[in-house]
């Protein structure tokens, strides 16, 4: 089965950039989502088909994809993005009719 | 604003079968190519898929777990449905259902969740 790697834990200060990736075998050939979970709260959408925000999304929130790794970027960190981060694909690859893909989760830590 | 909806029981037994329903409004389950679809977390973990389903029965199902689900759906209620077989403690999560778009022959991203329902499978 197709396996996504997330690192478990980025810190950053306020106003940085955070960097969160997500890993996989030639994931530049898939459409990569991205999704924000706070706290006791279901997850958000905030980057899909790689690079688009849905409308509401801030301009801060980006996403590459290229090779084996897929980036969530999010520009000029503030303390409300601090929460966990779960790429997401589908995978048809294997011997069967298809499969969701979750990374395991990066915390993000604004410092 | 589509609006998702979990509901069922909050404990169940080990070995038993948990069923729980999502009720959508705000737009109708079967008025477009939608999926509709279950994802859990166990507490302190990651996500999970379980499956999808569109409003003509056709499914999806996570292999790890397609020998213990099934999922349905009811159009007249705006319904779909989750039983999840066999149960024990390592399915205790919480129970998310969420809305997803197709992608050619396949799934897509999530759009709109529901606020997930706690299951603990505990004697």
């Amino acid at each position: 089965s197709y396996v996504l790697t997330q690192p478990p834990s980025v810190s950053v200060a306020p106003g940085k950039t955070a960097r969160i990736t997500c890993g996989g075998n030639n994931i530049g050939s898939k459409s990569v989502h991205w999704y924000q979970q706070k706290p006791g709260q279901a997850p958000v959408l905030v980057v899909y088909d790689d690079s688009d925000r849905p409308s509401g999304i801030p301009e801060r929130f980006s996403g590459s994809n290229s090779g084996n790794t897929a980036t969530l970027t999010i520009s000029r960190v503030e303390a409300g993005d601090e929460a966990d981060y779960y790429c997401q694909v589908w995978d048809s690859s294997s011997d069967h009719p298809g499969d969701v893909v979750f990374g395991g989760g990066t915390k993000l830590t604004v410092l | 604003q589509l609006q998702l909806q979990e509901s069922g029981p909050g404990l169940v037994k080990p070995s038993e079968t948990l069923s729980l329903t999502c009720t959508v409004s705000g737009g109708s389950i079967s008025s477009s190519s939608y999926f509709w679809g279950w994802i859990r977390q166990p507490p302190g973990k990651g996500l999970e898929w379980i499956g999808s389903i569109h409003y003509s029965g056709s499914t999806y199902y996570n292999p790890s777990l397609k020998s213990r689900v099934t999922i349905s759906v009811d159009t007249s209620k705006n319904q779909f449905s989750l039983r999840l077989s066999s149960l024990t403690a390592a399915d205790t999560a919480v129970y998310y259902c969420a809305r997803q778009l197709p992608y050619g022959s396949g799934l897509y991203y999530f759009d709109y969740w529901g606020q997930g329902t706690l299951v603990t499978v505990s004697s």
